[in-house]
């Protein structure tokens, strides 16, 4: 059964540098027809695609936080990471990482992590 | 805002036939596959359709997708009271401004 476990701290000041790592189980992340992303979700609001990472390392992060998303990955620990830098308010949302997997020619997000919230708050 | 656009609310009694859908353009849903996941309240999303109508093991064939040009559907048929919840459509993005996944504003469905 493949779990996914977002971790990080749940408080960041104004400016700084948000930071989670989510820990994959029951499965490796190196394996080949799989992707690992980050989704953030502000209360009450919809859902918000941050970017992906692929086993080998590569990127694609959402246009419109391009510049301030990183996300990498350990296959040593089977854990991949977010990094959003100078954080406002408006980042203020629960942090979800999920699988996403090609199957039958199709891609989608499978499973998702129970979820972190982060507040940004001085 | 969000680009995939979904009405914020549905609703339906017991039994019954729901619909909701889902609007895009053609550099997403025009041209790519969409996906729909359902949020029970609390919890995080879960995959309910892939592929436009494909459905994950153990997902009720009372759900169901359909896509038509720019638009897609989720229909739920046999309506229960588990079904009270939020969807939110999905699809792949490959406009000129950059590859992005997308989802949509998402519909809170009441079970009446």
């Amino acid at each position: 059964q493949v779990q996914l476990q977002e971790s990080g701290p749940g408080l960041v000041k104004p400016s700084q540098t948000l930071s989670l790592t989510c820990t994959v189980s029951g499965v490796s992340i190196s394996s080949g027809n799989y992707y690992w992303s980050w989704i953030r979700q502000p209360a009450g609001k919809g859902l918000e695609w941050l970017g992906r990472v692929y086993p080998s390392g590569s990127t694609n992060y959402s246009p419109s936080l391009k510049s301030r998303v990183t996300i990498s990955i350990d296959t040593s620990r089977n854990q991949f990471s977010l990094k959003l830098n100078s954080v406002t308010a408006a980042d203020t949302a629960v942090y979800f990482c999920a699988r996403g997997l090609y199957s039958e020619g199709f891609t989608s997000h499978d499973p998702w992590g129970q979820g972190t919230l982060v507040i940004v708050s001085s | 805002q969000s680009v995939l656009t979904q009405p914020p609310s549905a609703s339906g009694t017991p039994g019954q036939t729901v619909t909701i859908s889902c609007s895009g353009s053609g550099s997403n849903i025009g041209s790519n596959t969409v996906n729909w996941y359902q949020q029970l309240p609390g919890t995080a999303p879960k995959l309910l359709i892939y592929g436009h109508n494909q459905r994950p093991s153990g997902v009720p064939d009372r759900f169901s997708g359909s896509k038509s040009g720019t638009s897609a559907s989720l229909a739920i048929s046999g309506l229960q009271s588990e079904d009270e919840a939020d969807y939110y459509c999905a699809a792949w993005d490959d406009s000129l401004n950059g590859l992005n996944w997308l989802f949509g504003g998402g519909t809170k469905l009441t079970v009446l």
